[in-house]
């Protein structure tokens, strides 16, 4: 098996730039998902193929990846991205999520 | 309508078993993999297993293997996870997830305890 690194929080404040991290060895040669999730909800899709937006997803949301490490950017974060973001990906048919990361905006 | 929907939830006590159903609808089911994904309480997401199209394979997190089972009826737009010798550890939210889980159910809940 292997794991997935997130950091447990990050904060901004409304308008600035969210950047949450996700590290791993996999990350090297597998592509990463990142889902939103917030209270009491199902989880969203909003970045696959580490980079790729799914239809819906607002524009700010953006993803990259460089080397074991791919990062979520939320550019001009709002209120509303307040929430639990998971990074996600396979290998050897192993499936495995992040620990999440809590995003806190205000 | 894309949707997903879970149910079989309950309280189970240990080493019970329970099966939980995930009816899809709006999309051609036997098209996709299908995932089941659980969230312990106050936690983060764990893949459980996932099955592909044609059920011919599955595979499982290690926690599981040997007592959870994942199938599919495809001729009923449906996929199950059968839950044997259930532990206090299990107890979660069960998430149903289509493909590369652009699509979600609303999950059901188990609970296991005496």
């Amino acid at each position: 098996s292997y794991e997935l690194t997130q950091p447990s929080s990050v904060s901004v404040s409304p308008g600035q730039t969210a950047r949450i991290t996700c590290s791993g060895d996999v990350l090297a040669k597998k592509y990463a998902r990142w889902f939103q999730q917030k209270p009491g909800q199902a989880p969203v899709l909003v970045i696959y193929k580490d980079s790729e937006r799914p239809s819906g997803i607002p524009e700010r949301f953006s993803g990259s990846s460089s080397g074991t490490t791919v990062t979520l950017t939320i550019s001009g974060a709002q209120v509303e991205d307040e929430a639990d973001y998971y990074c996600y990906s396979a290998a050897d048919n192993s499936w495995v999520f992040g620990g999440g990361t809590k995003l806190t905006v205000l | 309508e894309v949707q997903l929907v879970e149910s079989g939830g309950g309280l189970v006590q240990p080493g019970g078993s329970l099966r939980l159903s995930c009816a899809a609808s709006g999309f051609t089911f036997s098209s996709y993999w299908m995932s089941w994904v659980r969230q312990a309480p106050g936690k983060g997401l764990e893949w459980v297993a996932n099955i592909k199209q044609d059920g011919s394979e599955k595979y499982y997190v290690d926690s599981v293997k040997g007592r959870f089972t994942i199938s599919r009826d495809n001729a009923k737009n449906s996929l199950y996870l059968q839950m044997n010798s259930l532990r206090a550890e299990d107890t979660a939210v069960y998430y149903c997830a289509r493909g590369t889980m652009d699509v979600w159910g609303q999950g059901t809940t188990v609970t296991v305890s005496s």
